[in-house]
């Protein structure tokens, strides 16, 4: 079956060390997209990447990096330099441009 | 950017009822989408609809371009149908689009 795979379901790390969440699609989808959830809230996008090799800021990318060596993954680094960085991370993707936007089970990460 | 306002923020109906999720929006958009968060995380996408009705079983979408909302229908609820209901909306691609802080559903069997 096709789908977005993200694993580990559940991540706990040390504040000052940064993680690593992967994310991936066979799909055949060439835009995936980052985004994080907080309780009680809508999702805000930290990076998306339309295309292999590019990719781009979101609205809330400070303190997070990203890559896009293959079309079917987009892993997520939480670095250090995150001031919050507990929270719900889900990754998507879509054919690209207007069209459904798909998402993985998500990643909930602690940081103490 | 455009503002997103869903409502109610919050919804308790017995199992078998109807309800409508509203969805009002700010500025024109060529992008709209609904998606149901279940209890556990899972992000479900139900619904592509920029305009017009779309029907899938028992939930069904109307945006309303033109006066700025979409709704979302649920009919004869169950008891799965709980959770979350998002709508996302913007002018472009799906970088584009911004989530409202959606409407709770609870369905009491």
């Amino acid at each position: 079956d096709g789908g977005i795979t993200q694993s580990p379901k559940y991540l706990f790390r040390k504040e000052g060390q940064n993680v690593t969440l992967s994310c991936e699609q066979n799909l055949n989808h060439d835009a995936m997209y980052w985004y994080r959830q907080d309780p009680g809230q809508g999702l805000r996008l930290i990076y998306y990447s339309q295309i292999v090799n590019d990719f781009q800021k979101g609205d809330i990318a400070e303190g997070y990096s990203v890559s896009r060596e293959k079309k079917e993954s987009f892993p997520l680094t939480v670095t250090s330099a995150q001031k919050n960085p507990t929270a719900f991370y889900l990754c998507a993707s879509s054919m690209g441009g207007e069209s459904p936007l798909h998402f993985g089970n998500g990643t909930r990460l602690t940081v103490t | 950017g455009i503002q997103v306002e869903q409502s109610p923020p919050d919804l308790i109906l017995q199992e078998g009822a109807n309800s409508t999720l509203r969805c009002n929006f700010s500025d024109s958009v060529n992008n709209l989408q609904w998606f149901h968060q279940n209890p556990w995380g899972q992000l479900i996408n139900l619904f592509y609809i920029p305009s017009g009705t779309k029907q899938n079983g028992r939930l069904s979408a109307t945006t309303v371009a033109t006066e700025r909302y979409s709704l979302l229908y649920i009919s004869s609820s169950q008891t799965t149908d709980s959770g979350v209901y998002f709508c996302a909306l913007g002018r472009g691609g799906n970088e584009k689009l911004t989530f409202g802080t959606g409407t709770r559903l609870t369905i009491i069997p």
